[in-house]
Order: C-alpha cells, then sequence, then structure tokens
C-alpha cells in the first residue's frame, strides 16, 4: 500500500485558513488521494477525495500537485469545530481490496 | 450516503470471555471493513468482511482471534475471543463502495478487567 507522510501537528487560529500538506512520492497512476477527519470521541469522516484536479467541497478544497506527489488539504476559515485529526490516505480503485489503510495523520488544533 | 450503526456502543468484558459487535448498514453494501484503534493511536485495518466468502485478514490478525461473519450485504459482526487488557481499544466497522468514500461507525468501546 502506499504511505503518505503528514506533520504530526498544527495549529491554527480561529476564521482563518489552514492547509494541510501531505506527501506521497510513491503514489501510482490508480491511486486516489483521500482525506478523512476524526473529531474526539467520533468515528472517522469523509473530507474529500480526488485523483488528478483541484477539488472543491462545503467541506474543504483538495489542492493537488501536478506530480501527484503531494496534496494540501485547505479549510478556508477554521473553527473550532474543526479541531481533528487529519487522515491523508491513497485508495487504489484499480486493486480488488478498495480498502483504506490510515497513517498517523495531522493533529490539528484551533485556537479563538 | 450509508448510516451505520454499531452495538454496542461501549462494554466492558473479563478476561478470557468474547465480546461480539454488530455492524448494521442502512443500504447493500458489498465491502465492510473492520478496524481497532487503540489508546491514542491510529486506526488499524483487522480484515475485510466479504458477503458469501470468507473475510481477508491482514497481518497481524487472525480469525480465530477475530472471527468475522457476513450474513448479507448490509450486516457483519466481529468477534473479539478470549479477552486481554490488551484488547482494550475500539473497534470500528466501515463500508465503501468502489472509488467512492467511506463511512465508519461511531465505535464500539472494548474495556477488558
Amino acid at each position: 500500500d502506499a504511505k503518505t507522510t503528514q506533520p504530526n501537528s498544527m495549529e491554527s487560529n480561529e476564521e482563518e485558513p489552514v492547509h494541510l500538506p501531505c506527501n506521497h512520492s510513491t503514489i501510482s497512476g490508480t491511486d486516489y488521494i483521500h482525506w478523512y477527519r476524526q473529531l474526539p470521541s467520533q468515528g472517522p469522516e469523509y473530507v474529500i477525495h480526488g485523483l488528478t484536479s483541484n477539488v472543491n467541497n462545503r467541506m474543504a478544497s483538495l489542492a493537488i500537485a501536478e506530480d501527484r506527489k503531494s496534496s494540501t488539504l485547505i479549510l478556508h476559515r477554521a473553527t473550532l469545530r474543526d479541531a481533528a485529526v487529519y487522515y491523508c490516505i491513497l485508495r487504489d480503485v484499480a486493486g480488488a481490496t478498495n480498502k483504506l489503510i490510515f497513517g498517523t495523520g495531522t493533529l490539528l488544533a484551533v485556537q479563538p | 450516503s450509508a448510516v451505520i450503526s454499531q452495538k454496542p456502543s461501549r462494554d466492558i468484558c473479563q478476561r478470557g470471555t468474547s465480546l461480539t459487535i454488530q455492524c448494521q448498514v442502512d443500504s447493500q453494501v458489498t465491502m465492510m471493513f473492520w478496524y481497532r484503534q487503540q489508546p491514542g493511536q491510529s486506526l488499524t485495518l483487522i480484515a475485510t468482511a466479504n458477503q458469501g466468502s470468507e473475510a481477508t485478514y491482514e497481518s497481524g490478525f487472525v480469525i480465530d482471534k477475530f472471527p468475522i461473519s457476513r450474513p448479507n450485504l448490509t450486516f457483519s459482526t466481529l468477534t473479539v475471543s478470549n479477552l486481554s487488557p490488551e484488547d482494550s481499544s475500539i473497534y470500528l466497522c466501515s463500508v465503501a463502495r468502489v472509488g467512492g468514500e467511506a463511512f465508519f461507525g461511531q465505535g464500539t468501546r472494548l474495556t477488558v478487567v
């Protein structure tokens, strides 16, 4: 399974943008880049995913480097509710297993 | 989307006993996954539960310790057998469609005493 590297922790101030980086230098052509987050005492929840082009949804934006070896999850205006562990995961949709393998993630702290 | 219900939400069990966790999904899905999250750690995949066939276990997890049933496309159970304090963790059920997002249950918090 392709591996991702994320900073262990980051801090942000409320109502400011947050850029969460992820490196995935061994990404293959059929790997989608998925982001999930886990709020305290909850199961992970889906944030966004993409293959090559930048993606936007109501929760966040995903910026993918041209060589696909890195990506950045962008929270446009952080709120206290965004404090969570954010996981960047590569998912091989060409494989038969379709499974998600979690790394250690980035613990985001949001200061008021 | 998919809504996942896990039961029980938490339990305290004696060592040497077993706990069976149920996972119910509100729609039919081909693949279901079981994860373990030890205190302060990330999620570790235990196995993929396939309907109509035996579960596929990840390295370090065996069927005798973590038997899984998948009787239909909306339901699965995970049993944690012969409990020891090291099994104290949160166990999570997940479903995913090919190429799409995954959904997770709220987890079952197991404490072994």
